[in-house]
């Protein structure tokens, strides 16, 4: 299976620390997306990746919150300096530029943050 | 994006139809109509989308009222593993690329 994978499936962390994320997109998919979703909420927008360029942030995407996608393939996103009110399921999704109007997002299973 | 409404929650059989509503009376012209559903512990994943005319695919049908204000996801037989959180969400597609998702409704599927 070629899905979206996200590293680490789960972590637990103290407050005050940082935390890192991977996403692997689905090859040759050039758009990338980052998602946070709380329990018993659908997913909320953080931000957006067109091969190596992040064109689009959402105000909920704070200073202490960071996405690179280095050379247009995998994804990390960081927080720092990580509060309760982070703990949340971290989702990432991938799509392909030329998936037309539909433009089908294939989501990874997440990460669990738990900010103790 | 323009707001949908869902009903929180909904029940069915095993192997009888489901509708699923959805409620957008500000749409705009340009707003596509998509559905995603969510499985438990798992990321969501696409069902179908369409725009003015009814849509059918192996996984649903989407039939979409003539005004565009409303529009019902159709599962054909609902089986066990249809039991998930479905979310009808309004994208313009000229407008960005990300989805807003809403609270969905969430479907149980009684054996």
């Amino acid at each position: 299976d070629t899905g979206v994978s996200q590293d680490p499936r789960h972590k637990i962390t103290k407050r005050g620390q940082n935390v890192t994320f991977r996403c692997d997109p689905i090859s040759e998919h050039n758009r990338l997306y980052w998602y946070r979703q709380t329990l018993g909420q659908g997913p909320e927008f953080l931000t957006y990746f067109q091969n190596e360029a992040q064109l689009e942030k959402s105000r909920l995407l704070s200073d202490r919150f960071s996405a690179e996608r280095p050379k247009g393939s995998f994804s990390t996103l960081e927080i720092q300096r990580t509060e309760q009110g982070d703990s949340a399921m971290y989702l990432c999704a991938s799509s392909h530029r030329l998936a037309g109007v539909g433009n089908e997002q294939f989501f990874g299973p997440g990460t669990r943050l738990t900010v103790l | 994006d323009a707001k949908t409404t869902q009903p929180n929650s909904m029940e069915s059989n095993e192997e009888e139809p489901v509708h699923l509503p959805c409620n957008h009376s500000t749409i705009s012209g340009t707003d596509y109509i998509h559905w995603y559903r969510q499985l438990p512990s798992q990321g969501p994943e696409y069902v179908i989308h369409g725009l003015t005319s009814n849509v059918n695919n192996r996984m649903a049908s989407l039939a979409i009222a003539e005004d565009r204000k409303s529009s019902t996801l159709i599962l054909h037989r609902a089986t066990l593993r249809d039991a998930a959180v479905y979310y009808c969400i309004l994208r313009d597609n000229n407008a960005g690329n990300m989805l807003t998702f809403g609270g969905g409704t969430r479907l149980m599927v009684k054996p």
